[in-house]
This record gives structure tokens, C-alpha cells and sequence, in this order.
């Protein structure tokens, strides 16, 4: 059983489409994370939710809308997407109150690519 | 505030030798901190963690981290380097709350 799994794991488009990243966690985490890794391997916080509420929204372009219909998914939606948007999107969870939250548990990551 | 240090962006080591990747922390009270490998095409998974109760922390792999306060250091150590720990290292801190600090990453490549 994959803990946090992702959707699509490859995701090749046109500047200017609109696309979506699924993310489901099965772990029984209240939290959930988006995060941002370009071709430098740097990490980028970009939204956090906890039981579908959006604590954590950094400086992230509006084109980017995350959703979290439930507190087991958390979805990503960038409208007009633009070349600088590629990179590796990847999807994490954690429990609130764990000692130390950043024991985080992430997707495998899906790699975008905007042409 | 809070920030983390990897000093090395690449460290290569020959296999069967030790590994040592360093991370510094600045924070305003005690953190929680964290060691994260990734392998190539693959999400990041925990390999230790440290909160606050014995200095010396063991993880997956062989692999240790000792806390030193005194140095804010929180380095990433093995005694033998197999092919297989190939992969990026990212130190992570965190305030046990909301805030999660990810270093810059370290590249660890084994030679044959």
C-alpha cells in the first residue's frame, strides 16, 4: 500500500494549458503539504493544509490553487502554465503533535515539464 | 528564526570508506531536526531524527547523527559507504509546529 501517492508522475504540456496534480495520503494525517523541487534539487514550501484548512501559503504565483476536498487529499491546479513552472512537484503529509513536525511522508514526486 | 547549513553541495567518497555530511542549524530555542535522503527519481524518506532526547541518534542504514548544541551542528555520519547510498541528503529543522526548514541538499556519490 503506497502511503502518499501522486498523480500523474510525468506531466508534459504547453505553455498556457491548465493541469492538475492528485495527491492522497492513506496514512490517517491531518496534515498535508505542497512542495516545489527545481532542477537544483532546492525544496519550496508552497501550501500547507491541516484538516482542509490552509495554514501555510507562501509566495506562490495565483495561477497555483491547491484543494483539499478532505483531509486525506490534497490537490494542486495551475492555471496558464508558464516554463518556470517546471520542475518536481511533490506531495507530503505529517501528523500535528508528532514529536517534531517536520517528520514528514512524501509522494514520489511528479515531474513537470512545460514546453 | 531558523535557517539550516549544508556545507557541502557534493561530497564523493570511495566505497567501503566513511561518510560525513555536515549540517548547521540557527534557531531561537531547542528544534527538532531531521536527516532526508532522496534517491534518484524517487520522494524524500526519513532517515533519523532528533528531539530532544538522546544526543546521539541512530537511523536506517547504518547511518548516525550526533546533536551538539554547543556547535549547532547536527552532522550525518556511516563508518562504510556502500553503491546503494548513492542519493541527495537534505538536513531539516523544525519548531515542532508549523515551521520546516529544508537545507540546500548534499549530493553523496560512491566510487567504486
Amino acid at each position: 500500500d503506497t502511503a502518499v501517492s501522486q498523480t500523474p508522475k510525468y506531466l508534459v504540456t504547453q505553455m498556457g494549458n491548465d493541469k492538475s496534480i492528485k495527491c492522497e495520503q492513506n496514512l490517517g494525517h491531518d496534515t498535508m503539504y505542497w512542495y516545489k523541487q527545481d532542477s537544483k534539487k532546492f525544496l519550496k514550501i508552497m501550501f500547507s493544509y491541516n484538516n482542509k484548512e490552509l495554514i501555510i501559503n507562501e509566495t506562490v504565483p495565483n495561477r497555483f490553487s491547491p484543494k483539499s476536498p478532505d483531509k486525506a487529499h490534497l490537490n494542486l491546479h495551475i492555471n496558464s502554465l508558464e516554463l518556470g513552472d517546471s520542475a518536481v512537484y511533490f506531495c507530503a503529509s505529517s501528523q500535528t503533535g508528532l514529536a517534531g513536525a517536520g517528520e514528514l511522508f512524501f509522494g514520489e514526486g511528479s515531474r513537470l515539464t512545460v514546453l | 528564526a531558523q535557517s539550516v547549513t549544508q556545507l557541502d553541495s557534493h561530497v564523493s567518497v570511495s566505497e567501503g570508506t566513511p561518510v560525513l555530511l555536515r549540517c548547521n542549524y540557527s534557531s531561537s530555542y531547542s528544534p527538532s531536526l531531521f536527516w532526508y535522503v532522496q534517491h534518484p527519481n524517487k520522494g524524500l524518506q526519513l532517515l533519523l531524527k532528533y528531539t530532544s532526547a538522546a544526543t546521539l541518534v541512530k537511523g536506517i542504514n547504518g547511518f548516525e547523527a550526533e546533536f551538539k548544541k554547543s556547535e549547532t551542528s547536527f552532522h550525518l555520519t556511516k563508518p562504510s559507504a556502500h553503491m546503494s547510498d548513492a542519493a541527495e541528503y537534505f538536513c531539516v529543522v523544525s519548531d515542532g509546529a508549523s515551521k520546516i526548514i529544508f537545507g540546500s541538499g548534499t549530493r553523496l556519490s560512491i566510487r567504486p
